[in-house]
């Protein structure tokens, strides 16, 4: 079946100590996105691929970056977590920016 | 800039009761409407899509939204709950070539 993965699917760092989240997609979809959801919130977009191009929502934090080697690989990196970081992160996949969306299963990322 | 609105925080339910959650949008054009469901510890999925057409959208698990364009609204049913329904529910918009964009959600929960 076509889908989003995610890895992993728990992630557990120390304060300041990087972390990188993966995500993968067998949909051929042209478009990545990657979402912060903390706990009881609605999911925020942080940023997204276009194809090759990277478009950065304008408050998201530039301690969050991400590189996408090829269609079907995205990776988040976390440079310095803090504990306001503790979250989801949610990747998702889209044809052409098209509206709908399809999820993966998330990274819970836990903070210490 | 688009904005989501859910009403309730949280709906407590018996089962076999009927389901109306509220969303409201702001957004002056064109509309993509969309009702997400995330079930405990799981990732998000899609309940059901407005795009064009017949404005009583039916999705799946007898799921039903109703988009009213000059009340900005995108309400979903459901005649019978089930305990099974317990989850979070998202109501998301995206317009033109602007990113999804999702409510602060529902958390619904359906007692015995």
């Amino acid at each position: 079946d076509a889908m989003v993965i995610q890895n992993p699917r728990y992630q557990v760092t120390q304060f300041g100590k990087p972390v990188t989240l993966s995500c993968s997609q067998t949909l051929n979809h042209n478009v990545m996105y990657w979402y912060q959801q903390k706990s009881s919130q609605a999911p925020k977009l942080l940023f997204h691929y276009y194809d090759k191009d990277f478009n950065n929502e304008a408050d998201t934090p530039d301690n969050f970056q991400s590189r996408r080697p090829n269609t079907s690989f995205c990776f988040l990196d976390i440079r310095s977590p803090g504990l306001g970081d503790a979250a989801m992160y949610l990747c998702a996949t889209s044809r052409d920016s098209g509206p709908e969306q399809f999820f993966g299963p998330g990274t819970r990322l836990t903070v210490l | 800039a688009q904005s989501v609105s859910q009403h309730n925080h949280h709906v407590i339910l018996s089962e076999a009761a009927s389901l109306e959650l509220g969303c409201n949008y702001s957004y002056g054009g064109t509309v993509n409407l969309f009702w997400y469901v995330q079930y405990p510890g799981q990732h998000l999925q899609l309940l059901l899509k407005y795009f064009s057409g017949d404005p009583l959208v039916k999705g799946i698990k007898g799921f039903e939204a109703e988009f009213i364009k000059s009340k900005f609204s995108f309400n979903l049913r459901k005649p019978s709950v089930q305990w099974s329904d317990t989850a979070e529910y998202f109501c998301a918009v995206c317009g033109g070539n602007t990113p999804l964009v999702f409510g602060k959600g529902t958390r619904l929960s359906v007692i015995a």
